[in-house]
């Protein structure tokens, strides 16, 4: 089953803070978030494994509850390169295929 | 060092043709997943290739094909297009058939439009 991503779009001014959930009705083994920016492949952000902890790199930083099968992606004094349509991909065991839910319009603006 | 690549990157067909498309993975990579991303949507996985093998498939017809040859290398290929099939259709490549902590890397696709 497709996870389900909230909120489906968000707007920011440079130096909010957003999150974005994403939501699975099925155990989980690991979360995947990616970024796509128009007209561009979709980039790796970070992968969150079932037992691990919160991970994150520079601003971008995300976690994992397991009780409720949803992951959080937490960015903080967003920048305008932060723009795009994040992903969510959900894998419920180890090899599986990721499906992705349907995505978080994000726009940062000055 | 050579990431994901797709070819080609625009295709227009008619209704009823078949199309091939070509994905080379990234070096190092042995692993290759496609994906069709519909217009505002999430990508969808078609199947995965790993030592020249189907080894998963998504919820997709037997129309959609694929083949992954000794050099890693893919192709998908569509038969009996539908206007349905009008999608951006992305190659994903990774390292070892669940390896832990495998990133997929994605190509920049290519756009089909099926009229």
């Amino acid at each position: 089953q497709q996870p389900v991503q909230s909120p489906q779009a968000v707007i920011l001014r440079e130096g909010e803070d957003a999150v974005i959930n994403c939501s699975s009705s099925k155990a989980l083994y690991s979360v995947h978030w990616y970024r796509q920016k128009h007209g561009e492949a979709p980039i790796f952000l970070m992968i969150l494994l079932k037992g691990g902890e919160q991970k994150g790199h520079d601003k971008i930083s995300a976690s994992f509850n397991e009780k409720k099968q949803q992951s959080s992606l937490y960015l903080t004094a967003s920048q305008l390169s932060y723009s795009g349509t994040y992903f969510c991909g959900t894998e419920w065991m180890a090899g599986n295929m990721l499906t992705f839910g349907g995505g978080t319009r994000l726009m940062v603006k000055p | 060092d050579a990431g994901v690549t797709q070819s080609p990157t625009h295709l227009i067909k008619t209704r009823g043709q078949q199309v091939t498309l070509r994905c080379s993975p990234k070096s190092g990579h042995d692993t290759v997943s496609w994906y069709q991303q519909a217009l505002g949507q999430g990508p969808q996985f078609i199947f995965q290739y790993y030592e020249e093998e189907e080894r998963q498939r998504g919820n997709f017809p037997d129309r959609f094909s694929g083949h992954q040859f000794p050099n890693y290398s893919s192709e998908l290929n569509v038969n009996a297009l539908l206007l349905g099939d009008s999608a951006l259709y992305l190659c994903a490549s990774s390292f070892g058939q669940g390896v832990l902590n495998s990133p997929l890397h994605f190509g920049n696709g290519t756009r089909l439009t099926v009229t």
